[in-house]
């Protein structure tokens, strides 16, 4: 069965300070979809990234970046120069892609991010 | 605005009363998703239409959950005898079918408390 694990249950930063968010995953598949998704107060998910389990190169957007590394099993995610603003719980999701998988998410139980001025 | 779109935003409801809940997904969007989420913790599969044909229903999801979605349009989640255990937010997301699953849009959810 698939499983996420996001140890940090919450975490506290200074403005412009850079902070990483970690998730461990597990699945039998070979092939699978790792996500992030940010939920701020207002409660509604926003996609953030996605990555399949043959592409292993770290991705940038901004102030975002990405480390996926398969020999760990985790997907990590960095904020760099962390703004109020990106104070939300952040999800970490894969998604099994087998035969006859219907690419439902399974979430961590998130991290809570707050940011302070 | 054409993101996915869940009515009612807020339920309250009486221990054993009905509640339905409505979703409309993004038009051109296939697969459609239920979820739902308690505090703390993230969402957890319900279950999932493609087009209107239901095809997957997570344990999560008893006897007294039905969900439809007629002519693979909007959909309905709808709890009978409702429980204190039911209160929860209750999202949908939807997203194109393809060989690879693209990213699911959610909706803003519909949180119900039942007292």
């Amino acid at each position: 069965a698939q499983k996420v694990t996001q140890a940090q249950t919450e975490i506290s930063v200074v403005e412009k300070e850079d902070v990483t968010l970690d998730c461990v995953y597990e699945t039998r598949d070979t092939t699978y979809y790792l996500f992030w998704y940010k939920q701020p107060p207002s409660g509604e998910l926003v996609f953030l990234i996605r990555r399949n389990s043959f592409d292993e190169q770290n991705e940038i957007s901004g102030r975002y970046s990405w480390n996926f590394q398969k020999s760990t099993s985790s997907f990590n995610f960095t904020i760099t120069a962390s703004q109020v603003v990106d104070s939300a719980v952040y999800f970490c999701a894969l998604s099994e892609a087998g035969s006859g998988s219907n690419y439902k998410l399974t979430f961590g139980k998130g991290t809570l991010l707050t940011v302070n001025p | 605005d054409t993101g996915v779109s869940q009515n009612p935003r807020h339920k309250i409801t009486k221990r054993g009363q009905n509640v339905t809940f409505r979703c409309d997904p993004i038009s051109e969007h296939n697969r459609l998703y239920w979820y739902r989420q308690t505090l703390g913790q993230g969402p957890e599969f319900l279950t999932y239409f493609q087009n209107e044909a239901q095809l997957e229903k997570s344990r999560l999801l008893s006897d007294r959950f039905s969900a439809e979605r007629p002519k693979g349009s909007f959909s309905t989640l709808e709890i009978q005898r409702t429980e204190q255990g039911d209160s929860a937010m209750y999202l949908c997301a939807s997203s194109l079918v393809s060989g690879i699953p693209y990213e699911q849009y959610f909706g803003p959810g519909t949180r119900l408390t039942v007292t």
